[in-house]
């Protein structure tokens, strides 16, 4: 069980286009779902929290217009990355919370990034 | 604010030798901390957690201390092997909305 699983590993696309990762929690269900950036050899930064059927809410200094974040579900979250350019080139990993227990995290695979 | 310590930075250890990488938090009122442990390019795994009306959590050859008063938590990794090389990361459960604030990292090798 606990299974999250992220879509897709990998993109690779032109600057100014937009690009849309998905994040599922396949055999648990999830109000509340996470996403994390996270550049070569360093830690996770947290992005934004992501809840069922409200607004995420950003971490400080993560532009909202920019990373747009969609949770119509509770087994489902999208994130966008509008207009890319090349320094948003990086791994995007998610994680969802149970929304029963104790709330353990789970993380899915990770997507790269990168924006020619 | 929030903010999750982590030392050292990278650790290298022979194989069978132990390893010990500690981690302090600034929020008292954080009661949950996981430890992750990465390898290159992949999901970061949940190996071990502990909570904090508990001080010792033990499981096979890993285990977690914790001492809320000096809002400290270390993991001790027992009789090391090659394939426990990775990045280990610890974290602590912020109370507001339940996110969790990651450390640095430590890069763990365990050499033959």
């Amino acid at each position: 069980g606990a299974v999250v699983s992220q879509h897709p590993s990998r993109v690779i696309c032109k600057s100014g286009t937009s690009v849309k990762i998905e994040c599922r929690s396949l055999d648990f269900q999830a109000t509340t779902m996470f996403w994390y950036r996270q550049f070569p050899k360093k830690s996770l930064m947290l992005m934004a929290t992501s809840n069922e059927g409200s607004k995420a809410t950003y971490e400080q200094g993560v532009e909202k217009d920019k990373f747009l974040i969609n949770h119509a579900s509770l087994t489902l979250s999208t994130l966008t990355v509008t207009s890319a350019h090349p320094e948003d080139s990086s791994f995007y990993i998610c994680s969802a919370r149970r929304s029963q227990g104790f709330n353990e995290q789970f993380f899915g695979p990770g997507t790269r990034l990168t924006v020619l | 604010g929030e903010n999750v310590e982590q030392h050292p930075s990278t650790l290298s250890v022979q194989e069978g030798d132990s390893a010990v990488i500690k981690c302090t938090y600034s929020d008292s009122a954080s009661n949950y901390f996981p430890w992750y442990k990465q390898e290159l390019g992949k999901r970061p795994q949940l190996i071990i957690d502990i909570r904090s009306n508990v001080g010792e959590k033990k499981d096979q050859r890993i285990a977690v201390t914790l001492n809320k008063t000096a809002k400290h938590f270390s993991l001790h990794i027992t009789e090391t092997q090659p394939e426990d090389s990775a990045v280990y990361f610890c974290a602590a459960r912020y109370r507001q909305g339940g996110k969790l604030i990651f450390g640095q990292g430590t890069e763990l090798s365990v050499k033959p």
